[in-house]
């Protein structure tokens, strides 16, 4: 079946840092790929997608690039702020034994510090 | 426009027990799934209805169990609840099926069950 892999957490950055959350499919066919972002107490908002090969997601200084042959979707970010400090969770929505499914990875906690 | 809308926020049972969460839709949204969180198996989805109908539905026993009305409000019961039970559930809506349409979720309801 499908599955989503993410880096685990937590990730600690200084703000201003670098940011790359990895994360890695398998899926049979061509899935549409998300990020998520959970902050506390919160319910989970979509941050960016990508629906082709290619295809290059941003929202808020985020971005994702959909690559095939390495069958990744990695979520960077060039300048980490404190409030960015939330769980992200990588996603990928496709056929799955018969039935439509959106399959998310387990998230990574990111804590940006002041 | 409102956002997705999940009440009760907080809800104790007792195992054995049955509870109902209920789910408005932002308005238009045709779509509502149902997925439980959990520090262990993280983010599972439990199904999905449109248009009244269930499209999808996870891997769960039938002691889970929901429904649409014709408004597109969702409810979802659980029956002779266990520990294990405890959970967020969060619901989330689309404007179209869930496989290729973006889910906007709500703040979830945190069932415990002691």
């Amino acid at each position: 079946g499908n599955s989503v892999t993410q880096m685990e957490g937590p990730v600690t950055l200084s703000e201003e840092a670098f940011l790359t959350i990895n994360c890695t499919y398998t899926a049979t066919g061509y899935p549409s790929l998300f990020w998520y972002v959970q902050y506390p107490g919160e319910g989970l908002q979509l941050l960016l997608k990508a629906t082709k090969a290619d295809d290059k997601g941003s929202n808020k200084g985020f971005e994702a690039t959909y690559r095939k042959e390495t069958t990744s979707f990695h979520l960077e970010k060039g300048s980490v702020q404190v409030s960015d400090s939330a769980v992200y969770f990588c996603a990928l929505s496709e056929w799955d034994t018969g039935r439509r499914a959106l399959t998310f990875g387990s998230g990574t906690r990111l804590q940006v510090q002041p | 426009k409102a956002g997705v809308t999940q009440t009760p926020r907080y809800l104790i049972k007792t195992r054995g027990q049955q509870v109902t969460l209920s789910c408005s839709p932002i308005s238009g949204h045709r779509s509502v799934s149902w997925y439980q969180q959990t520090p262990g198996q993280g983010l599972q989805f439990l199904f999905e209805y449109f248009s009244e109908t269930q499209r999808n539905k996870g891997n769960f026993p039938g002691r889970f169990s929901g429904r649409q009305f014709s408004n597109s409000r969702s409810e979802m019961n659980v029956s002779t609840l266990e520990l294990g039970d405890s959970a967020l559930y969060l619901c989330a809506s689309s404007s179209g099926p869930a496989l290729h349409s973006p889910l906007h979720f709500g703040n979830g309801t945190r069932l415990t069950v002691t």
